[in-house]
């Protein structure tokens, strides 16, 4: 079955710090990848997708994410991070073996910023 | 971007009773729409998936005869929580799928909020 495990669960980081999310899947074929954002008390909203093409993505508030096939990685990263963006993230996973495509999520990583 | 709207946005009921939540795609066709359940400080967990004008498909270990849904059009579709138990409580996110003739990208509703007493 196929998985996405997201290896922090709670980050804490001041203003101005980097910040790298670690994202691992579980399926052999080809998959489309994504990460969403929730802020408090706000929906889902997507930063960023990988379908194919370069594996180096860049998303919306000056987030990228890097797909490595070998390591079936896809790490969120942001090279200085706001206290705006304090929220919880979450990378999923959409197989394409063929029928529906459904995604499959991760367990989420909690951010918070401070100032 | 593509909007998807859900109401209510936030219910109590007895417990026993059934609540119905609604999922609008508003400014798309939605093909395909699927219900999460998030529970606290988790992930969001696909429930199932409809396809206008057929019958969804459940995700192993949810209960098709508790949650009902119904995706009557290319903008609707309905979860009915029959017979909700306080276990049922949780937040429940419904996404619509648009299918652009490449890899499809799912846009979120905001979420209903169940509590059964």
């Amino acid at each position: 079955a196929q998985s996405v495990s997201q290896h922090n669960h709670h980050v804490i980081l001041s203003e101005a710090a980097s910040l790298e999310l670690g994202c691992n899947y579980s399926y052999g074929g080809t998959v489309n990848l994504f990460w969403y954002v929730q802020y408090p008390g706000q929906h889902l909203q997507l930063l960023l997708k990988y379908f194919s093409g370069d594996p180096l993505v860049k998303g919306i508030k000056g987030f990228e994410a890097e797909f490595i096939k070998s390591k079936f990685s896809f790490n969120l990263r942001k090279p200085s991070v706001q206290w705006s963006d304090t929220a919880e993230y979450f990378c999923a996973v959409n197989a394409i073996p063929g029928g529906y495509n459904k995604l499959i999520f991760g367990a989420g990583t909690r951010l918070a910023v401070h100032p | 971007g593509a909007v998807v709207s859900q109401h209510p946005s936030r219910v109590i009921c007895k417990s026993g009773t059934s609540v119905k939540i609604e999922c609008r795609s508003l400014d798309f066709q939605a093909t395909t729409m699927f219900w999460y359940r998030q529970f606290p400080k988790k992930s969001l967990m696909l429930m199932a998936t409809s396809n206008e004008g057929s019958k969804a498909t459940y995700e192993q270990g949810v209960e098709k005869d508790k949650f009902l849904i119904n995706h009557a059009s290319l903008t609707l579709s309905t979860l009915t929580v029959t017979s909700a138990h306080p276990e049922d409580s949780s937040f429940y996110i419904c996404s619509g799928s648009l299918l652009s003739g490449g890899p499809e990208t799912q846009y979120f509703g905001p979420g209903t909020r169940l509590l059964v007493l």
